[in-house]
């Protein structure tokens, strides 16, 4: 029944290492979104993808490779591991224009030691 | 682009006290905003928006949030918290048409005490 979905929940790793995160949406919606919240809980948006189409792409490093094979699913793969990649990460979608809001998952934290 | 702030980054009240987190936001046009909140392990939950009309909208879990326009501000309200209340509170504005993201403040976190 959960609306937007996250696996792992949580996930420990040394640095230089590969690591996936899934999401998964059963809401219908079109558009998926990667959020980053650092120590400081400091949210910045890191991909959108809409209808599987990558939308918006900000400012972040090409080791995170979104990849969204349907539009009820958005991955993100990241290669290369560094230390100031542990955060936790979110899922969220919407439907079409942000203004009905977003539904997020329940997270993904990441460590990297 | 779109920009948030929140005044307080930490708040600490006495369960019954009333609450007022501040935002501002900073955008040429018409706007969408939201409250979300986030307690303790959890993933951030929709508090209440605005998107036009009466600009006082009543939000889950008896909070409110007045949006002023000439302010820039869309400050969010509680009259008499509970512990419970205890979380980070994000306000987040978004342009209402094309694609744009959801933009945060950098939260406030409310700690109520018995």
């Amino acid at each position: 029944d959960t609306a937007v979905s996250q696996t792992p929940k949580y996930l420990v790793t040394q640095m230089g290492n590969d690591k996936s995160i899934k999401c998964e949406q059963n809401l219908g919606h079109d558009t998926m979104y990667w959020y980053k919240q650092d120590s400081k809980k400091f949210l910045k948006i890191m991909f959108s993808y809409n209808n599987k189409e990558l939308i918006i792409n900000e400012t972040v490093p090409n080791r995170f490779s979104p990849k969204s094979p349907d539009k009820a699913h958005l991955n993100l793969h990241i290669n290369s591991l560094e230390l100031g990649d542990s955060a936790v990460y979110f899922c969220a979608s919407s439907q079409g224009r942000v203004g009905y809001g977003y539904t997020f998952g329940s997270g993904t934290r990441l460590t990297v030691v | 682009a779109q920009s948030v702030s929140q005044h307080n980054h930490h708040v600490i009240l006495s369960e019954a006290a009333s609450l007022e987190l501040g935002c501002n936001y900073s955008y040429g046009g018409t706007v969408n905003l939201f409250w979300y909140v986030q307690y303790p392990g959890q993933h951030l939950q929709l508090l209440l928006k605005y998107f036009s009309g009466d600009p006082l909208v009543k939000g889950i879990k008896g909070f409110e949030a007045e949006f002023i326009k000439s302010k820039f501000s869309f400050n969010l309200r509680k009259p008499s918290v509970q512990w419970s209340d205890t979380a980070e509170y994000f306000c987040a504005v978004t342009a209402p048409s094309g694609y744009s993201t959801l933009t945060f403040g950098k939260g406030t976190m409310l700690l109520v005490s018995p």
